[in-house]
């Protein structure tokens, strides 16, 4: 079965400083990659999606990511972040099998940007 | 497009009673999904629907928990004899399938305690 790791529960960071949130996936065959964003009181949205093609992935609100196979990481960056950043992120992988309808999620990072 | 609604926000019911939450797709969209999401922890798949068909079911959904989508329209997902374990936010997203893309749209959810 897939499974999805965010090692980092929570990450502070400072308003403009570069930020990466981790991710890293257990699968040995093809995978769809997500990130997803949750603000409080909010449904999760779709930050930026992997499926194939270019390993570097750029997504809304000026984040980006890169798929690893060798590494099977997908790390989510962003140069510079704002006060509005503060959110919980999600790593998600599904099987290109099924495409989008089965989303195993990690366990989330909260990412913390104070002034 | 007004987004998915969930109803209601939050619901708090006594250890063996039954609940039911709504969740209102955005129009156009045939595919439904439920995602439960415990505190701490990632969203987790539960089941899905295309139009009114059910074509998967988590291992998390036992005897007690019940979807429906009648017309392929609204889904309803009924609890009977609450446990304390169920306790969590039950999350409903919907998309529609373009090509070989995909989104999934996510409600704010609703939050189910159980005392």
């Amino acid at each position: 079965a897939q499974s999805v790791t965010q090692l980092d529960s929570q990450v502070p960071v400072f308003e403009e400083a570069p930020v990466e949130l981790r991710c890293n996936y257990s699968s040995s065959v093809s995978v769809y990659l997500f990130w997803y964003v949750q603000y409080p009181n909010q449904g999760l949205q779709l930050l930026l999606k992997y499926l194939s093609g270019s390993t570097l992935v750029k997504g809304i609100n000026g984040f980006e990511a890169e798929f690893n196979k060798s590494q099977t990481s997908f790390h989510l960056r962003k140069p510079s972040v704002h006060i509005s950043d503060t959110a919980e992120y999600f790593c998600a992988v599904s099987d290109p099998d099924t495409g989008f309808q089965k989303l195993v999620f990690g366990t989330g990072t909260r990412l913390l940007v104070s002034p | 497009d007004t987004g998915v609604s969930q109803n209601p926000r939050h619901k708090i019911t006594k250890r063996g009673q039954n609940v039911t939450f709504r969740c209102d797709p955005i129009s156009e969209h045939n595919r439904l999904y439920w995602y439960r999401q415990t505190l701490g922890q990632g969203p987790e798949f539960l089941t899905y629907f295309q139009n009114e068909a059910q074509l998967e079911k988590s291992r998390l959904l036992s005897d007690r928990f019940s979807a429906e989508r009648p017309k392929g329209s609204f889904s309803t997902l009924e609890i009977q004899r609450t446990e304390q374990g169920d306790s969590a936010m039950y999350l409903c997203a919907s998309s529609i399938k373009q090509a070989t893309n995909e989104k999934l749209f996510f409600g704010s959810g609703t939050q189910l305690s159980v005392l």
